[in-house]
């Protein structure tokens, strides 16, 4: 099987414009979830999906940012505008109960610089 | 809440010797999951080890085993004969499945590195 992919792996854009992450979890991975990873706060999780469904939104930092998940095989993370402190790597990662054991596979990770 | 604390933000060790790891989470659940990651420099998140909580048997993969101590809620990370391709931020993680739906709380690491 190969793994979580997401795209773009490296992007840099300037303050205000719009930022779109991507992912397409493990297939027949039934929950999904994206992680923020900077200096000062370590790994957050952001927001998880299962069975498509949002559940835990509560990471999600404020209204600039979205995530949506249309099928079981794509999701996106987007920010809009961005801005400077939103500059950070971006997980995405993905398991199921029945098929990994729980255990949570990552993505190589998206790194956002916004300047 | 559930929390995960690793009280080394660094450690250090010599090529081809043993070094520990430690971790240590707060739950209030029977049934979890716990797991050692580790990130290198590429910033990938590479899964190094898990842990059911109900086996008392610790996990074992080859150069790394834990030390699960359930009632001390304590899961520590051996790794032994350690290699210069070990160094990296290593992440030990908490997972709980709630209604359904799972969870993944992170420590905030302790960065390894191992001298030649």
């Amino acid at each position: 099987d190969a793994g979580v992919i997401q795209s773009p792996r490296h992007e840099v854009t300037e303050m205000g414009q719009e930022v779109t992450l991507r992912c397409k979890p493990i297939s027949g991975h039934n929950s999904l979830f994206w992680y923020r990873q900077t200096m000062m706060r370590g790994l957050e999780l952001l927001i998880y999906f299962n069975n498509n469904v949002p559940i835990d939104d509560s990471g999600m930092p404020e209204d600039r940012f979205s995530a949506k998940m249309p099928n079981a095989s794509f999701s996106t993370l987007k920010i809009q505008p961005s801005e400077p402190r939103d500059s950070a790597v971006y997980f995405c990662a993905s398991s199921s109960a029945r098929r990994s054991g729980n255990t949570i596979y990552f993505g190589e990770g998206s790194w956002l610089t916004v300047v | 809440a559930q929390t995960v604390t690793q009280s080394q933000p660094e450690m250090s060790v010599q090529e081809a010797e043993t070094v520990t790891l430690s971790c240590t989470y707060d739950t209030s659940e029977s049934d979890y999951y716990l797991f050692w990651y580790k990130q290198p420099p590429s910033r990938q998140m590479i899964l190094v080890i898990r842990q059911e909580a109900y086996k008392q048997q610790n996990a074992t993969e080859n150069r790394f085993s834990v030390n699960f101590q359930k009632a001390a809620k304590s899961f520590s990370l051996k790794i032994s004969d350690s290699q210069l391709g070990d160094a990296a931020m290593y992440f030990c993680a908490y997972l709980v499945e709630e209604g359904g739906s799972e969870k993944l709380v992170f420590g905030k690491g302790t960065k390894l590195t191992v001298n030649p």
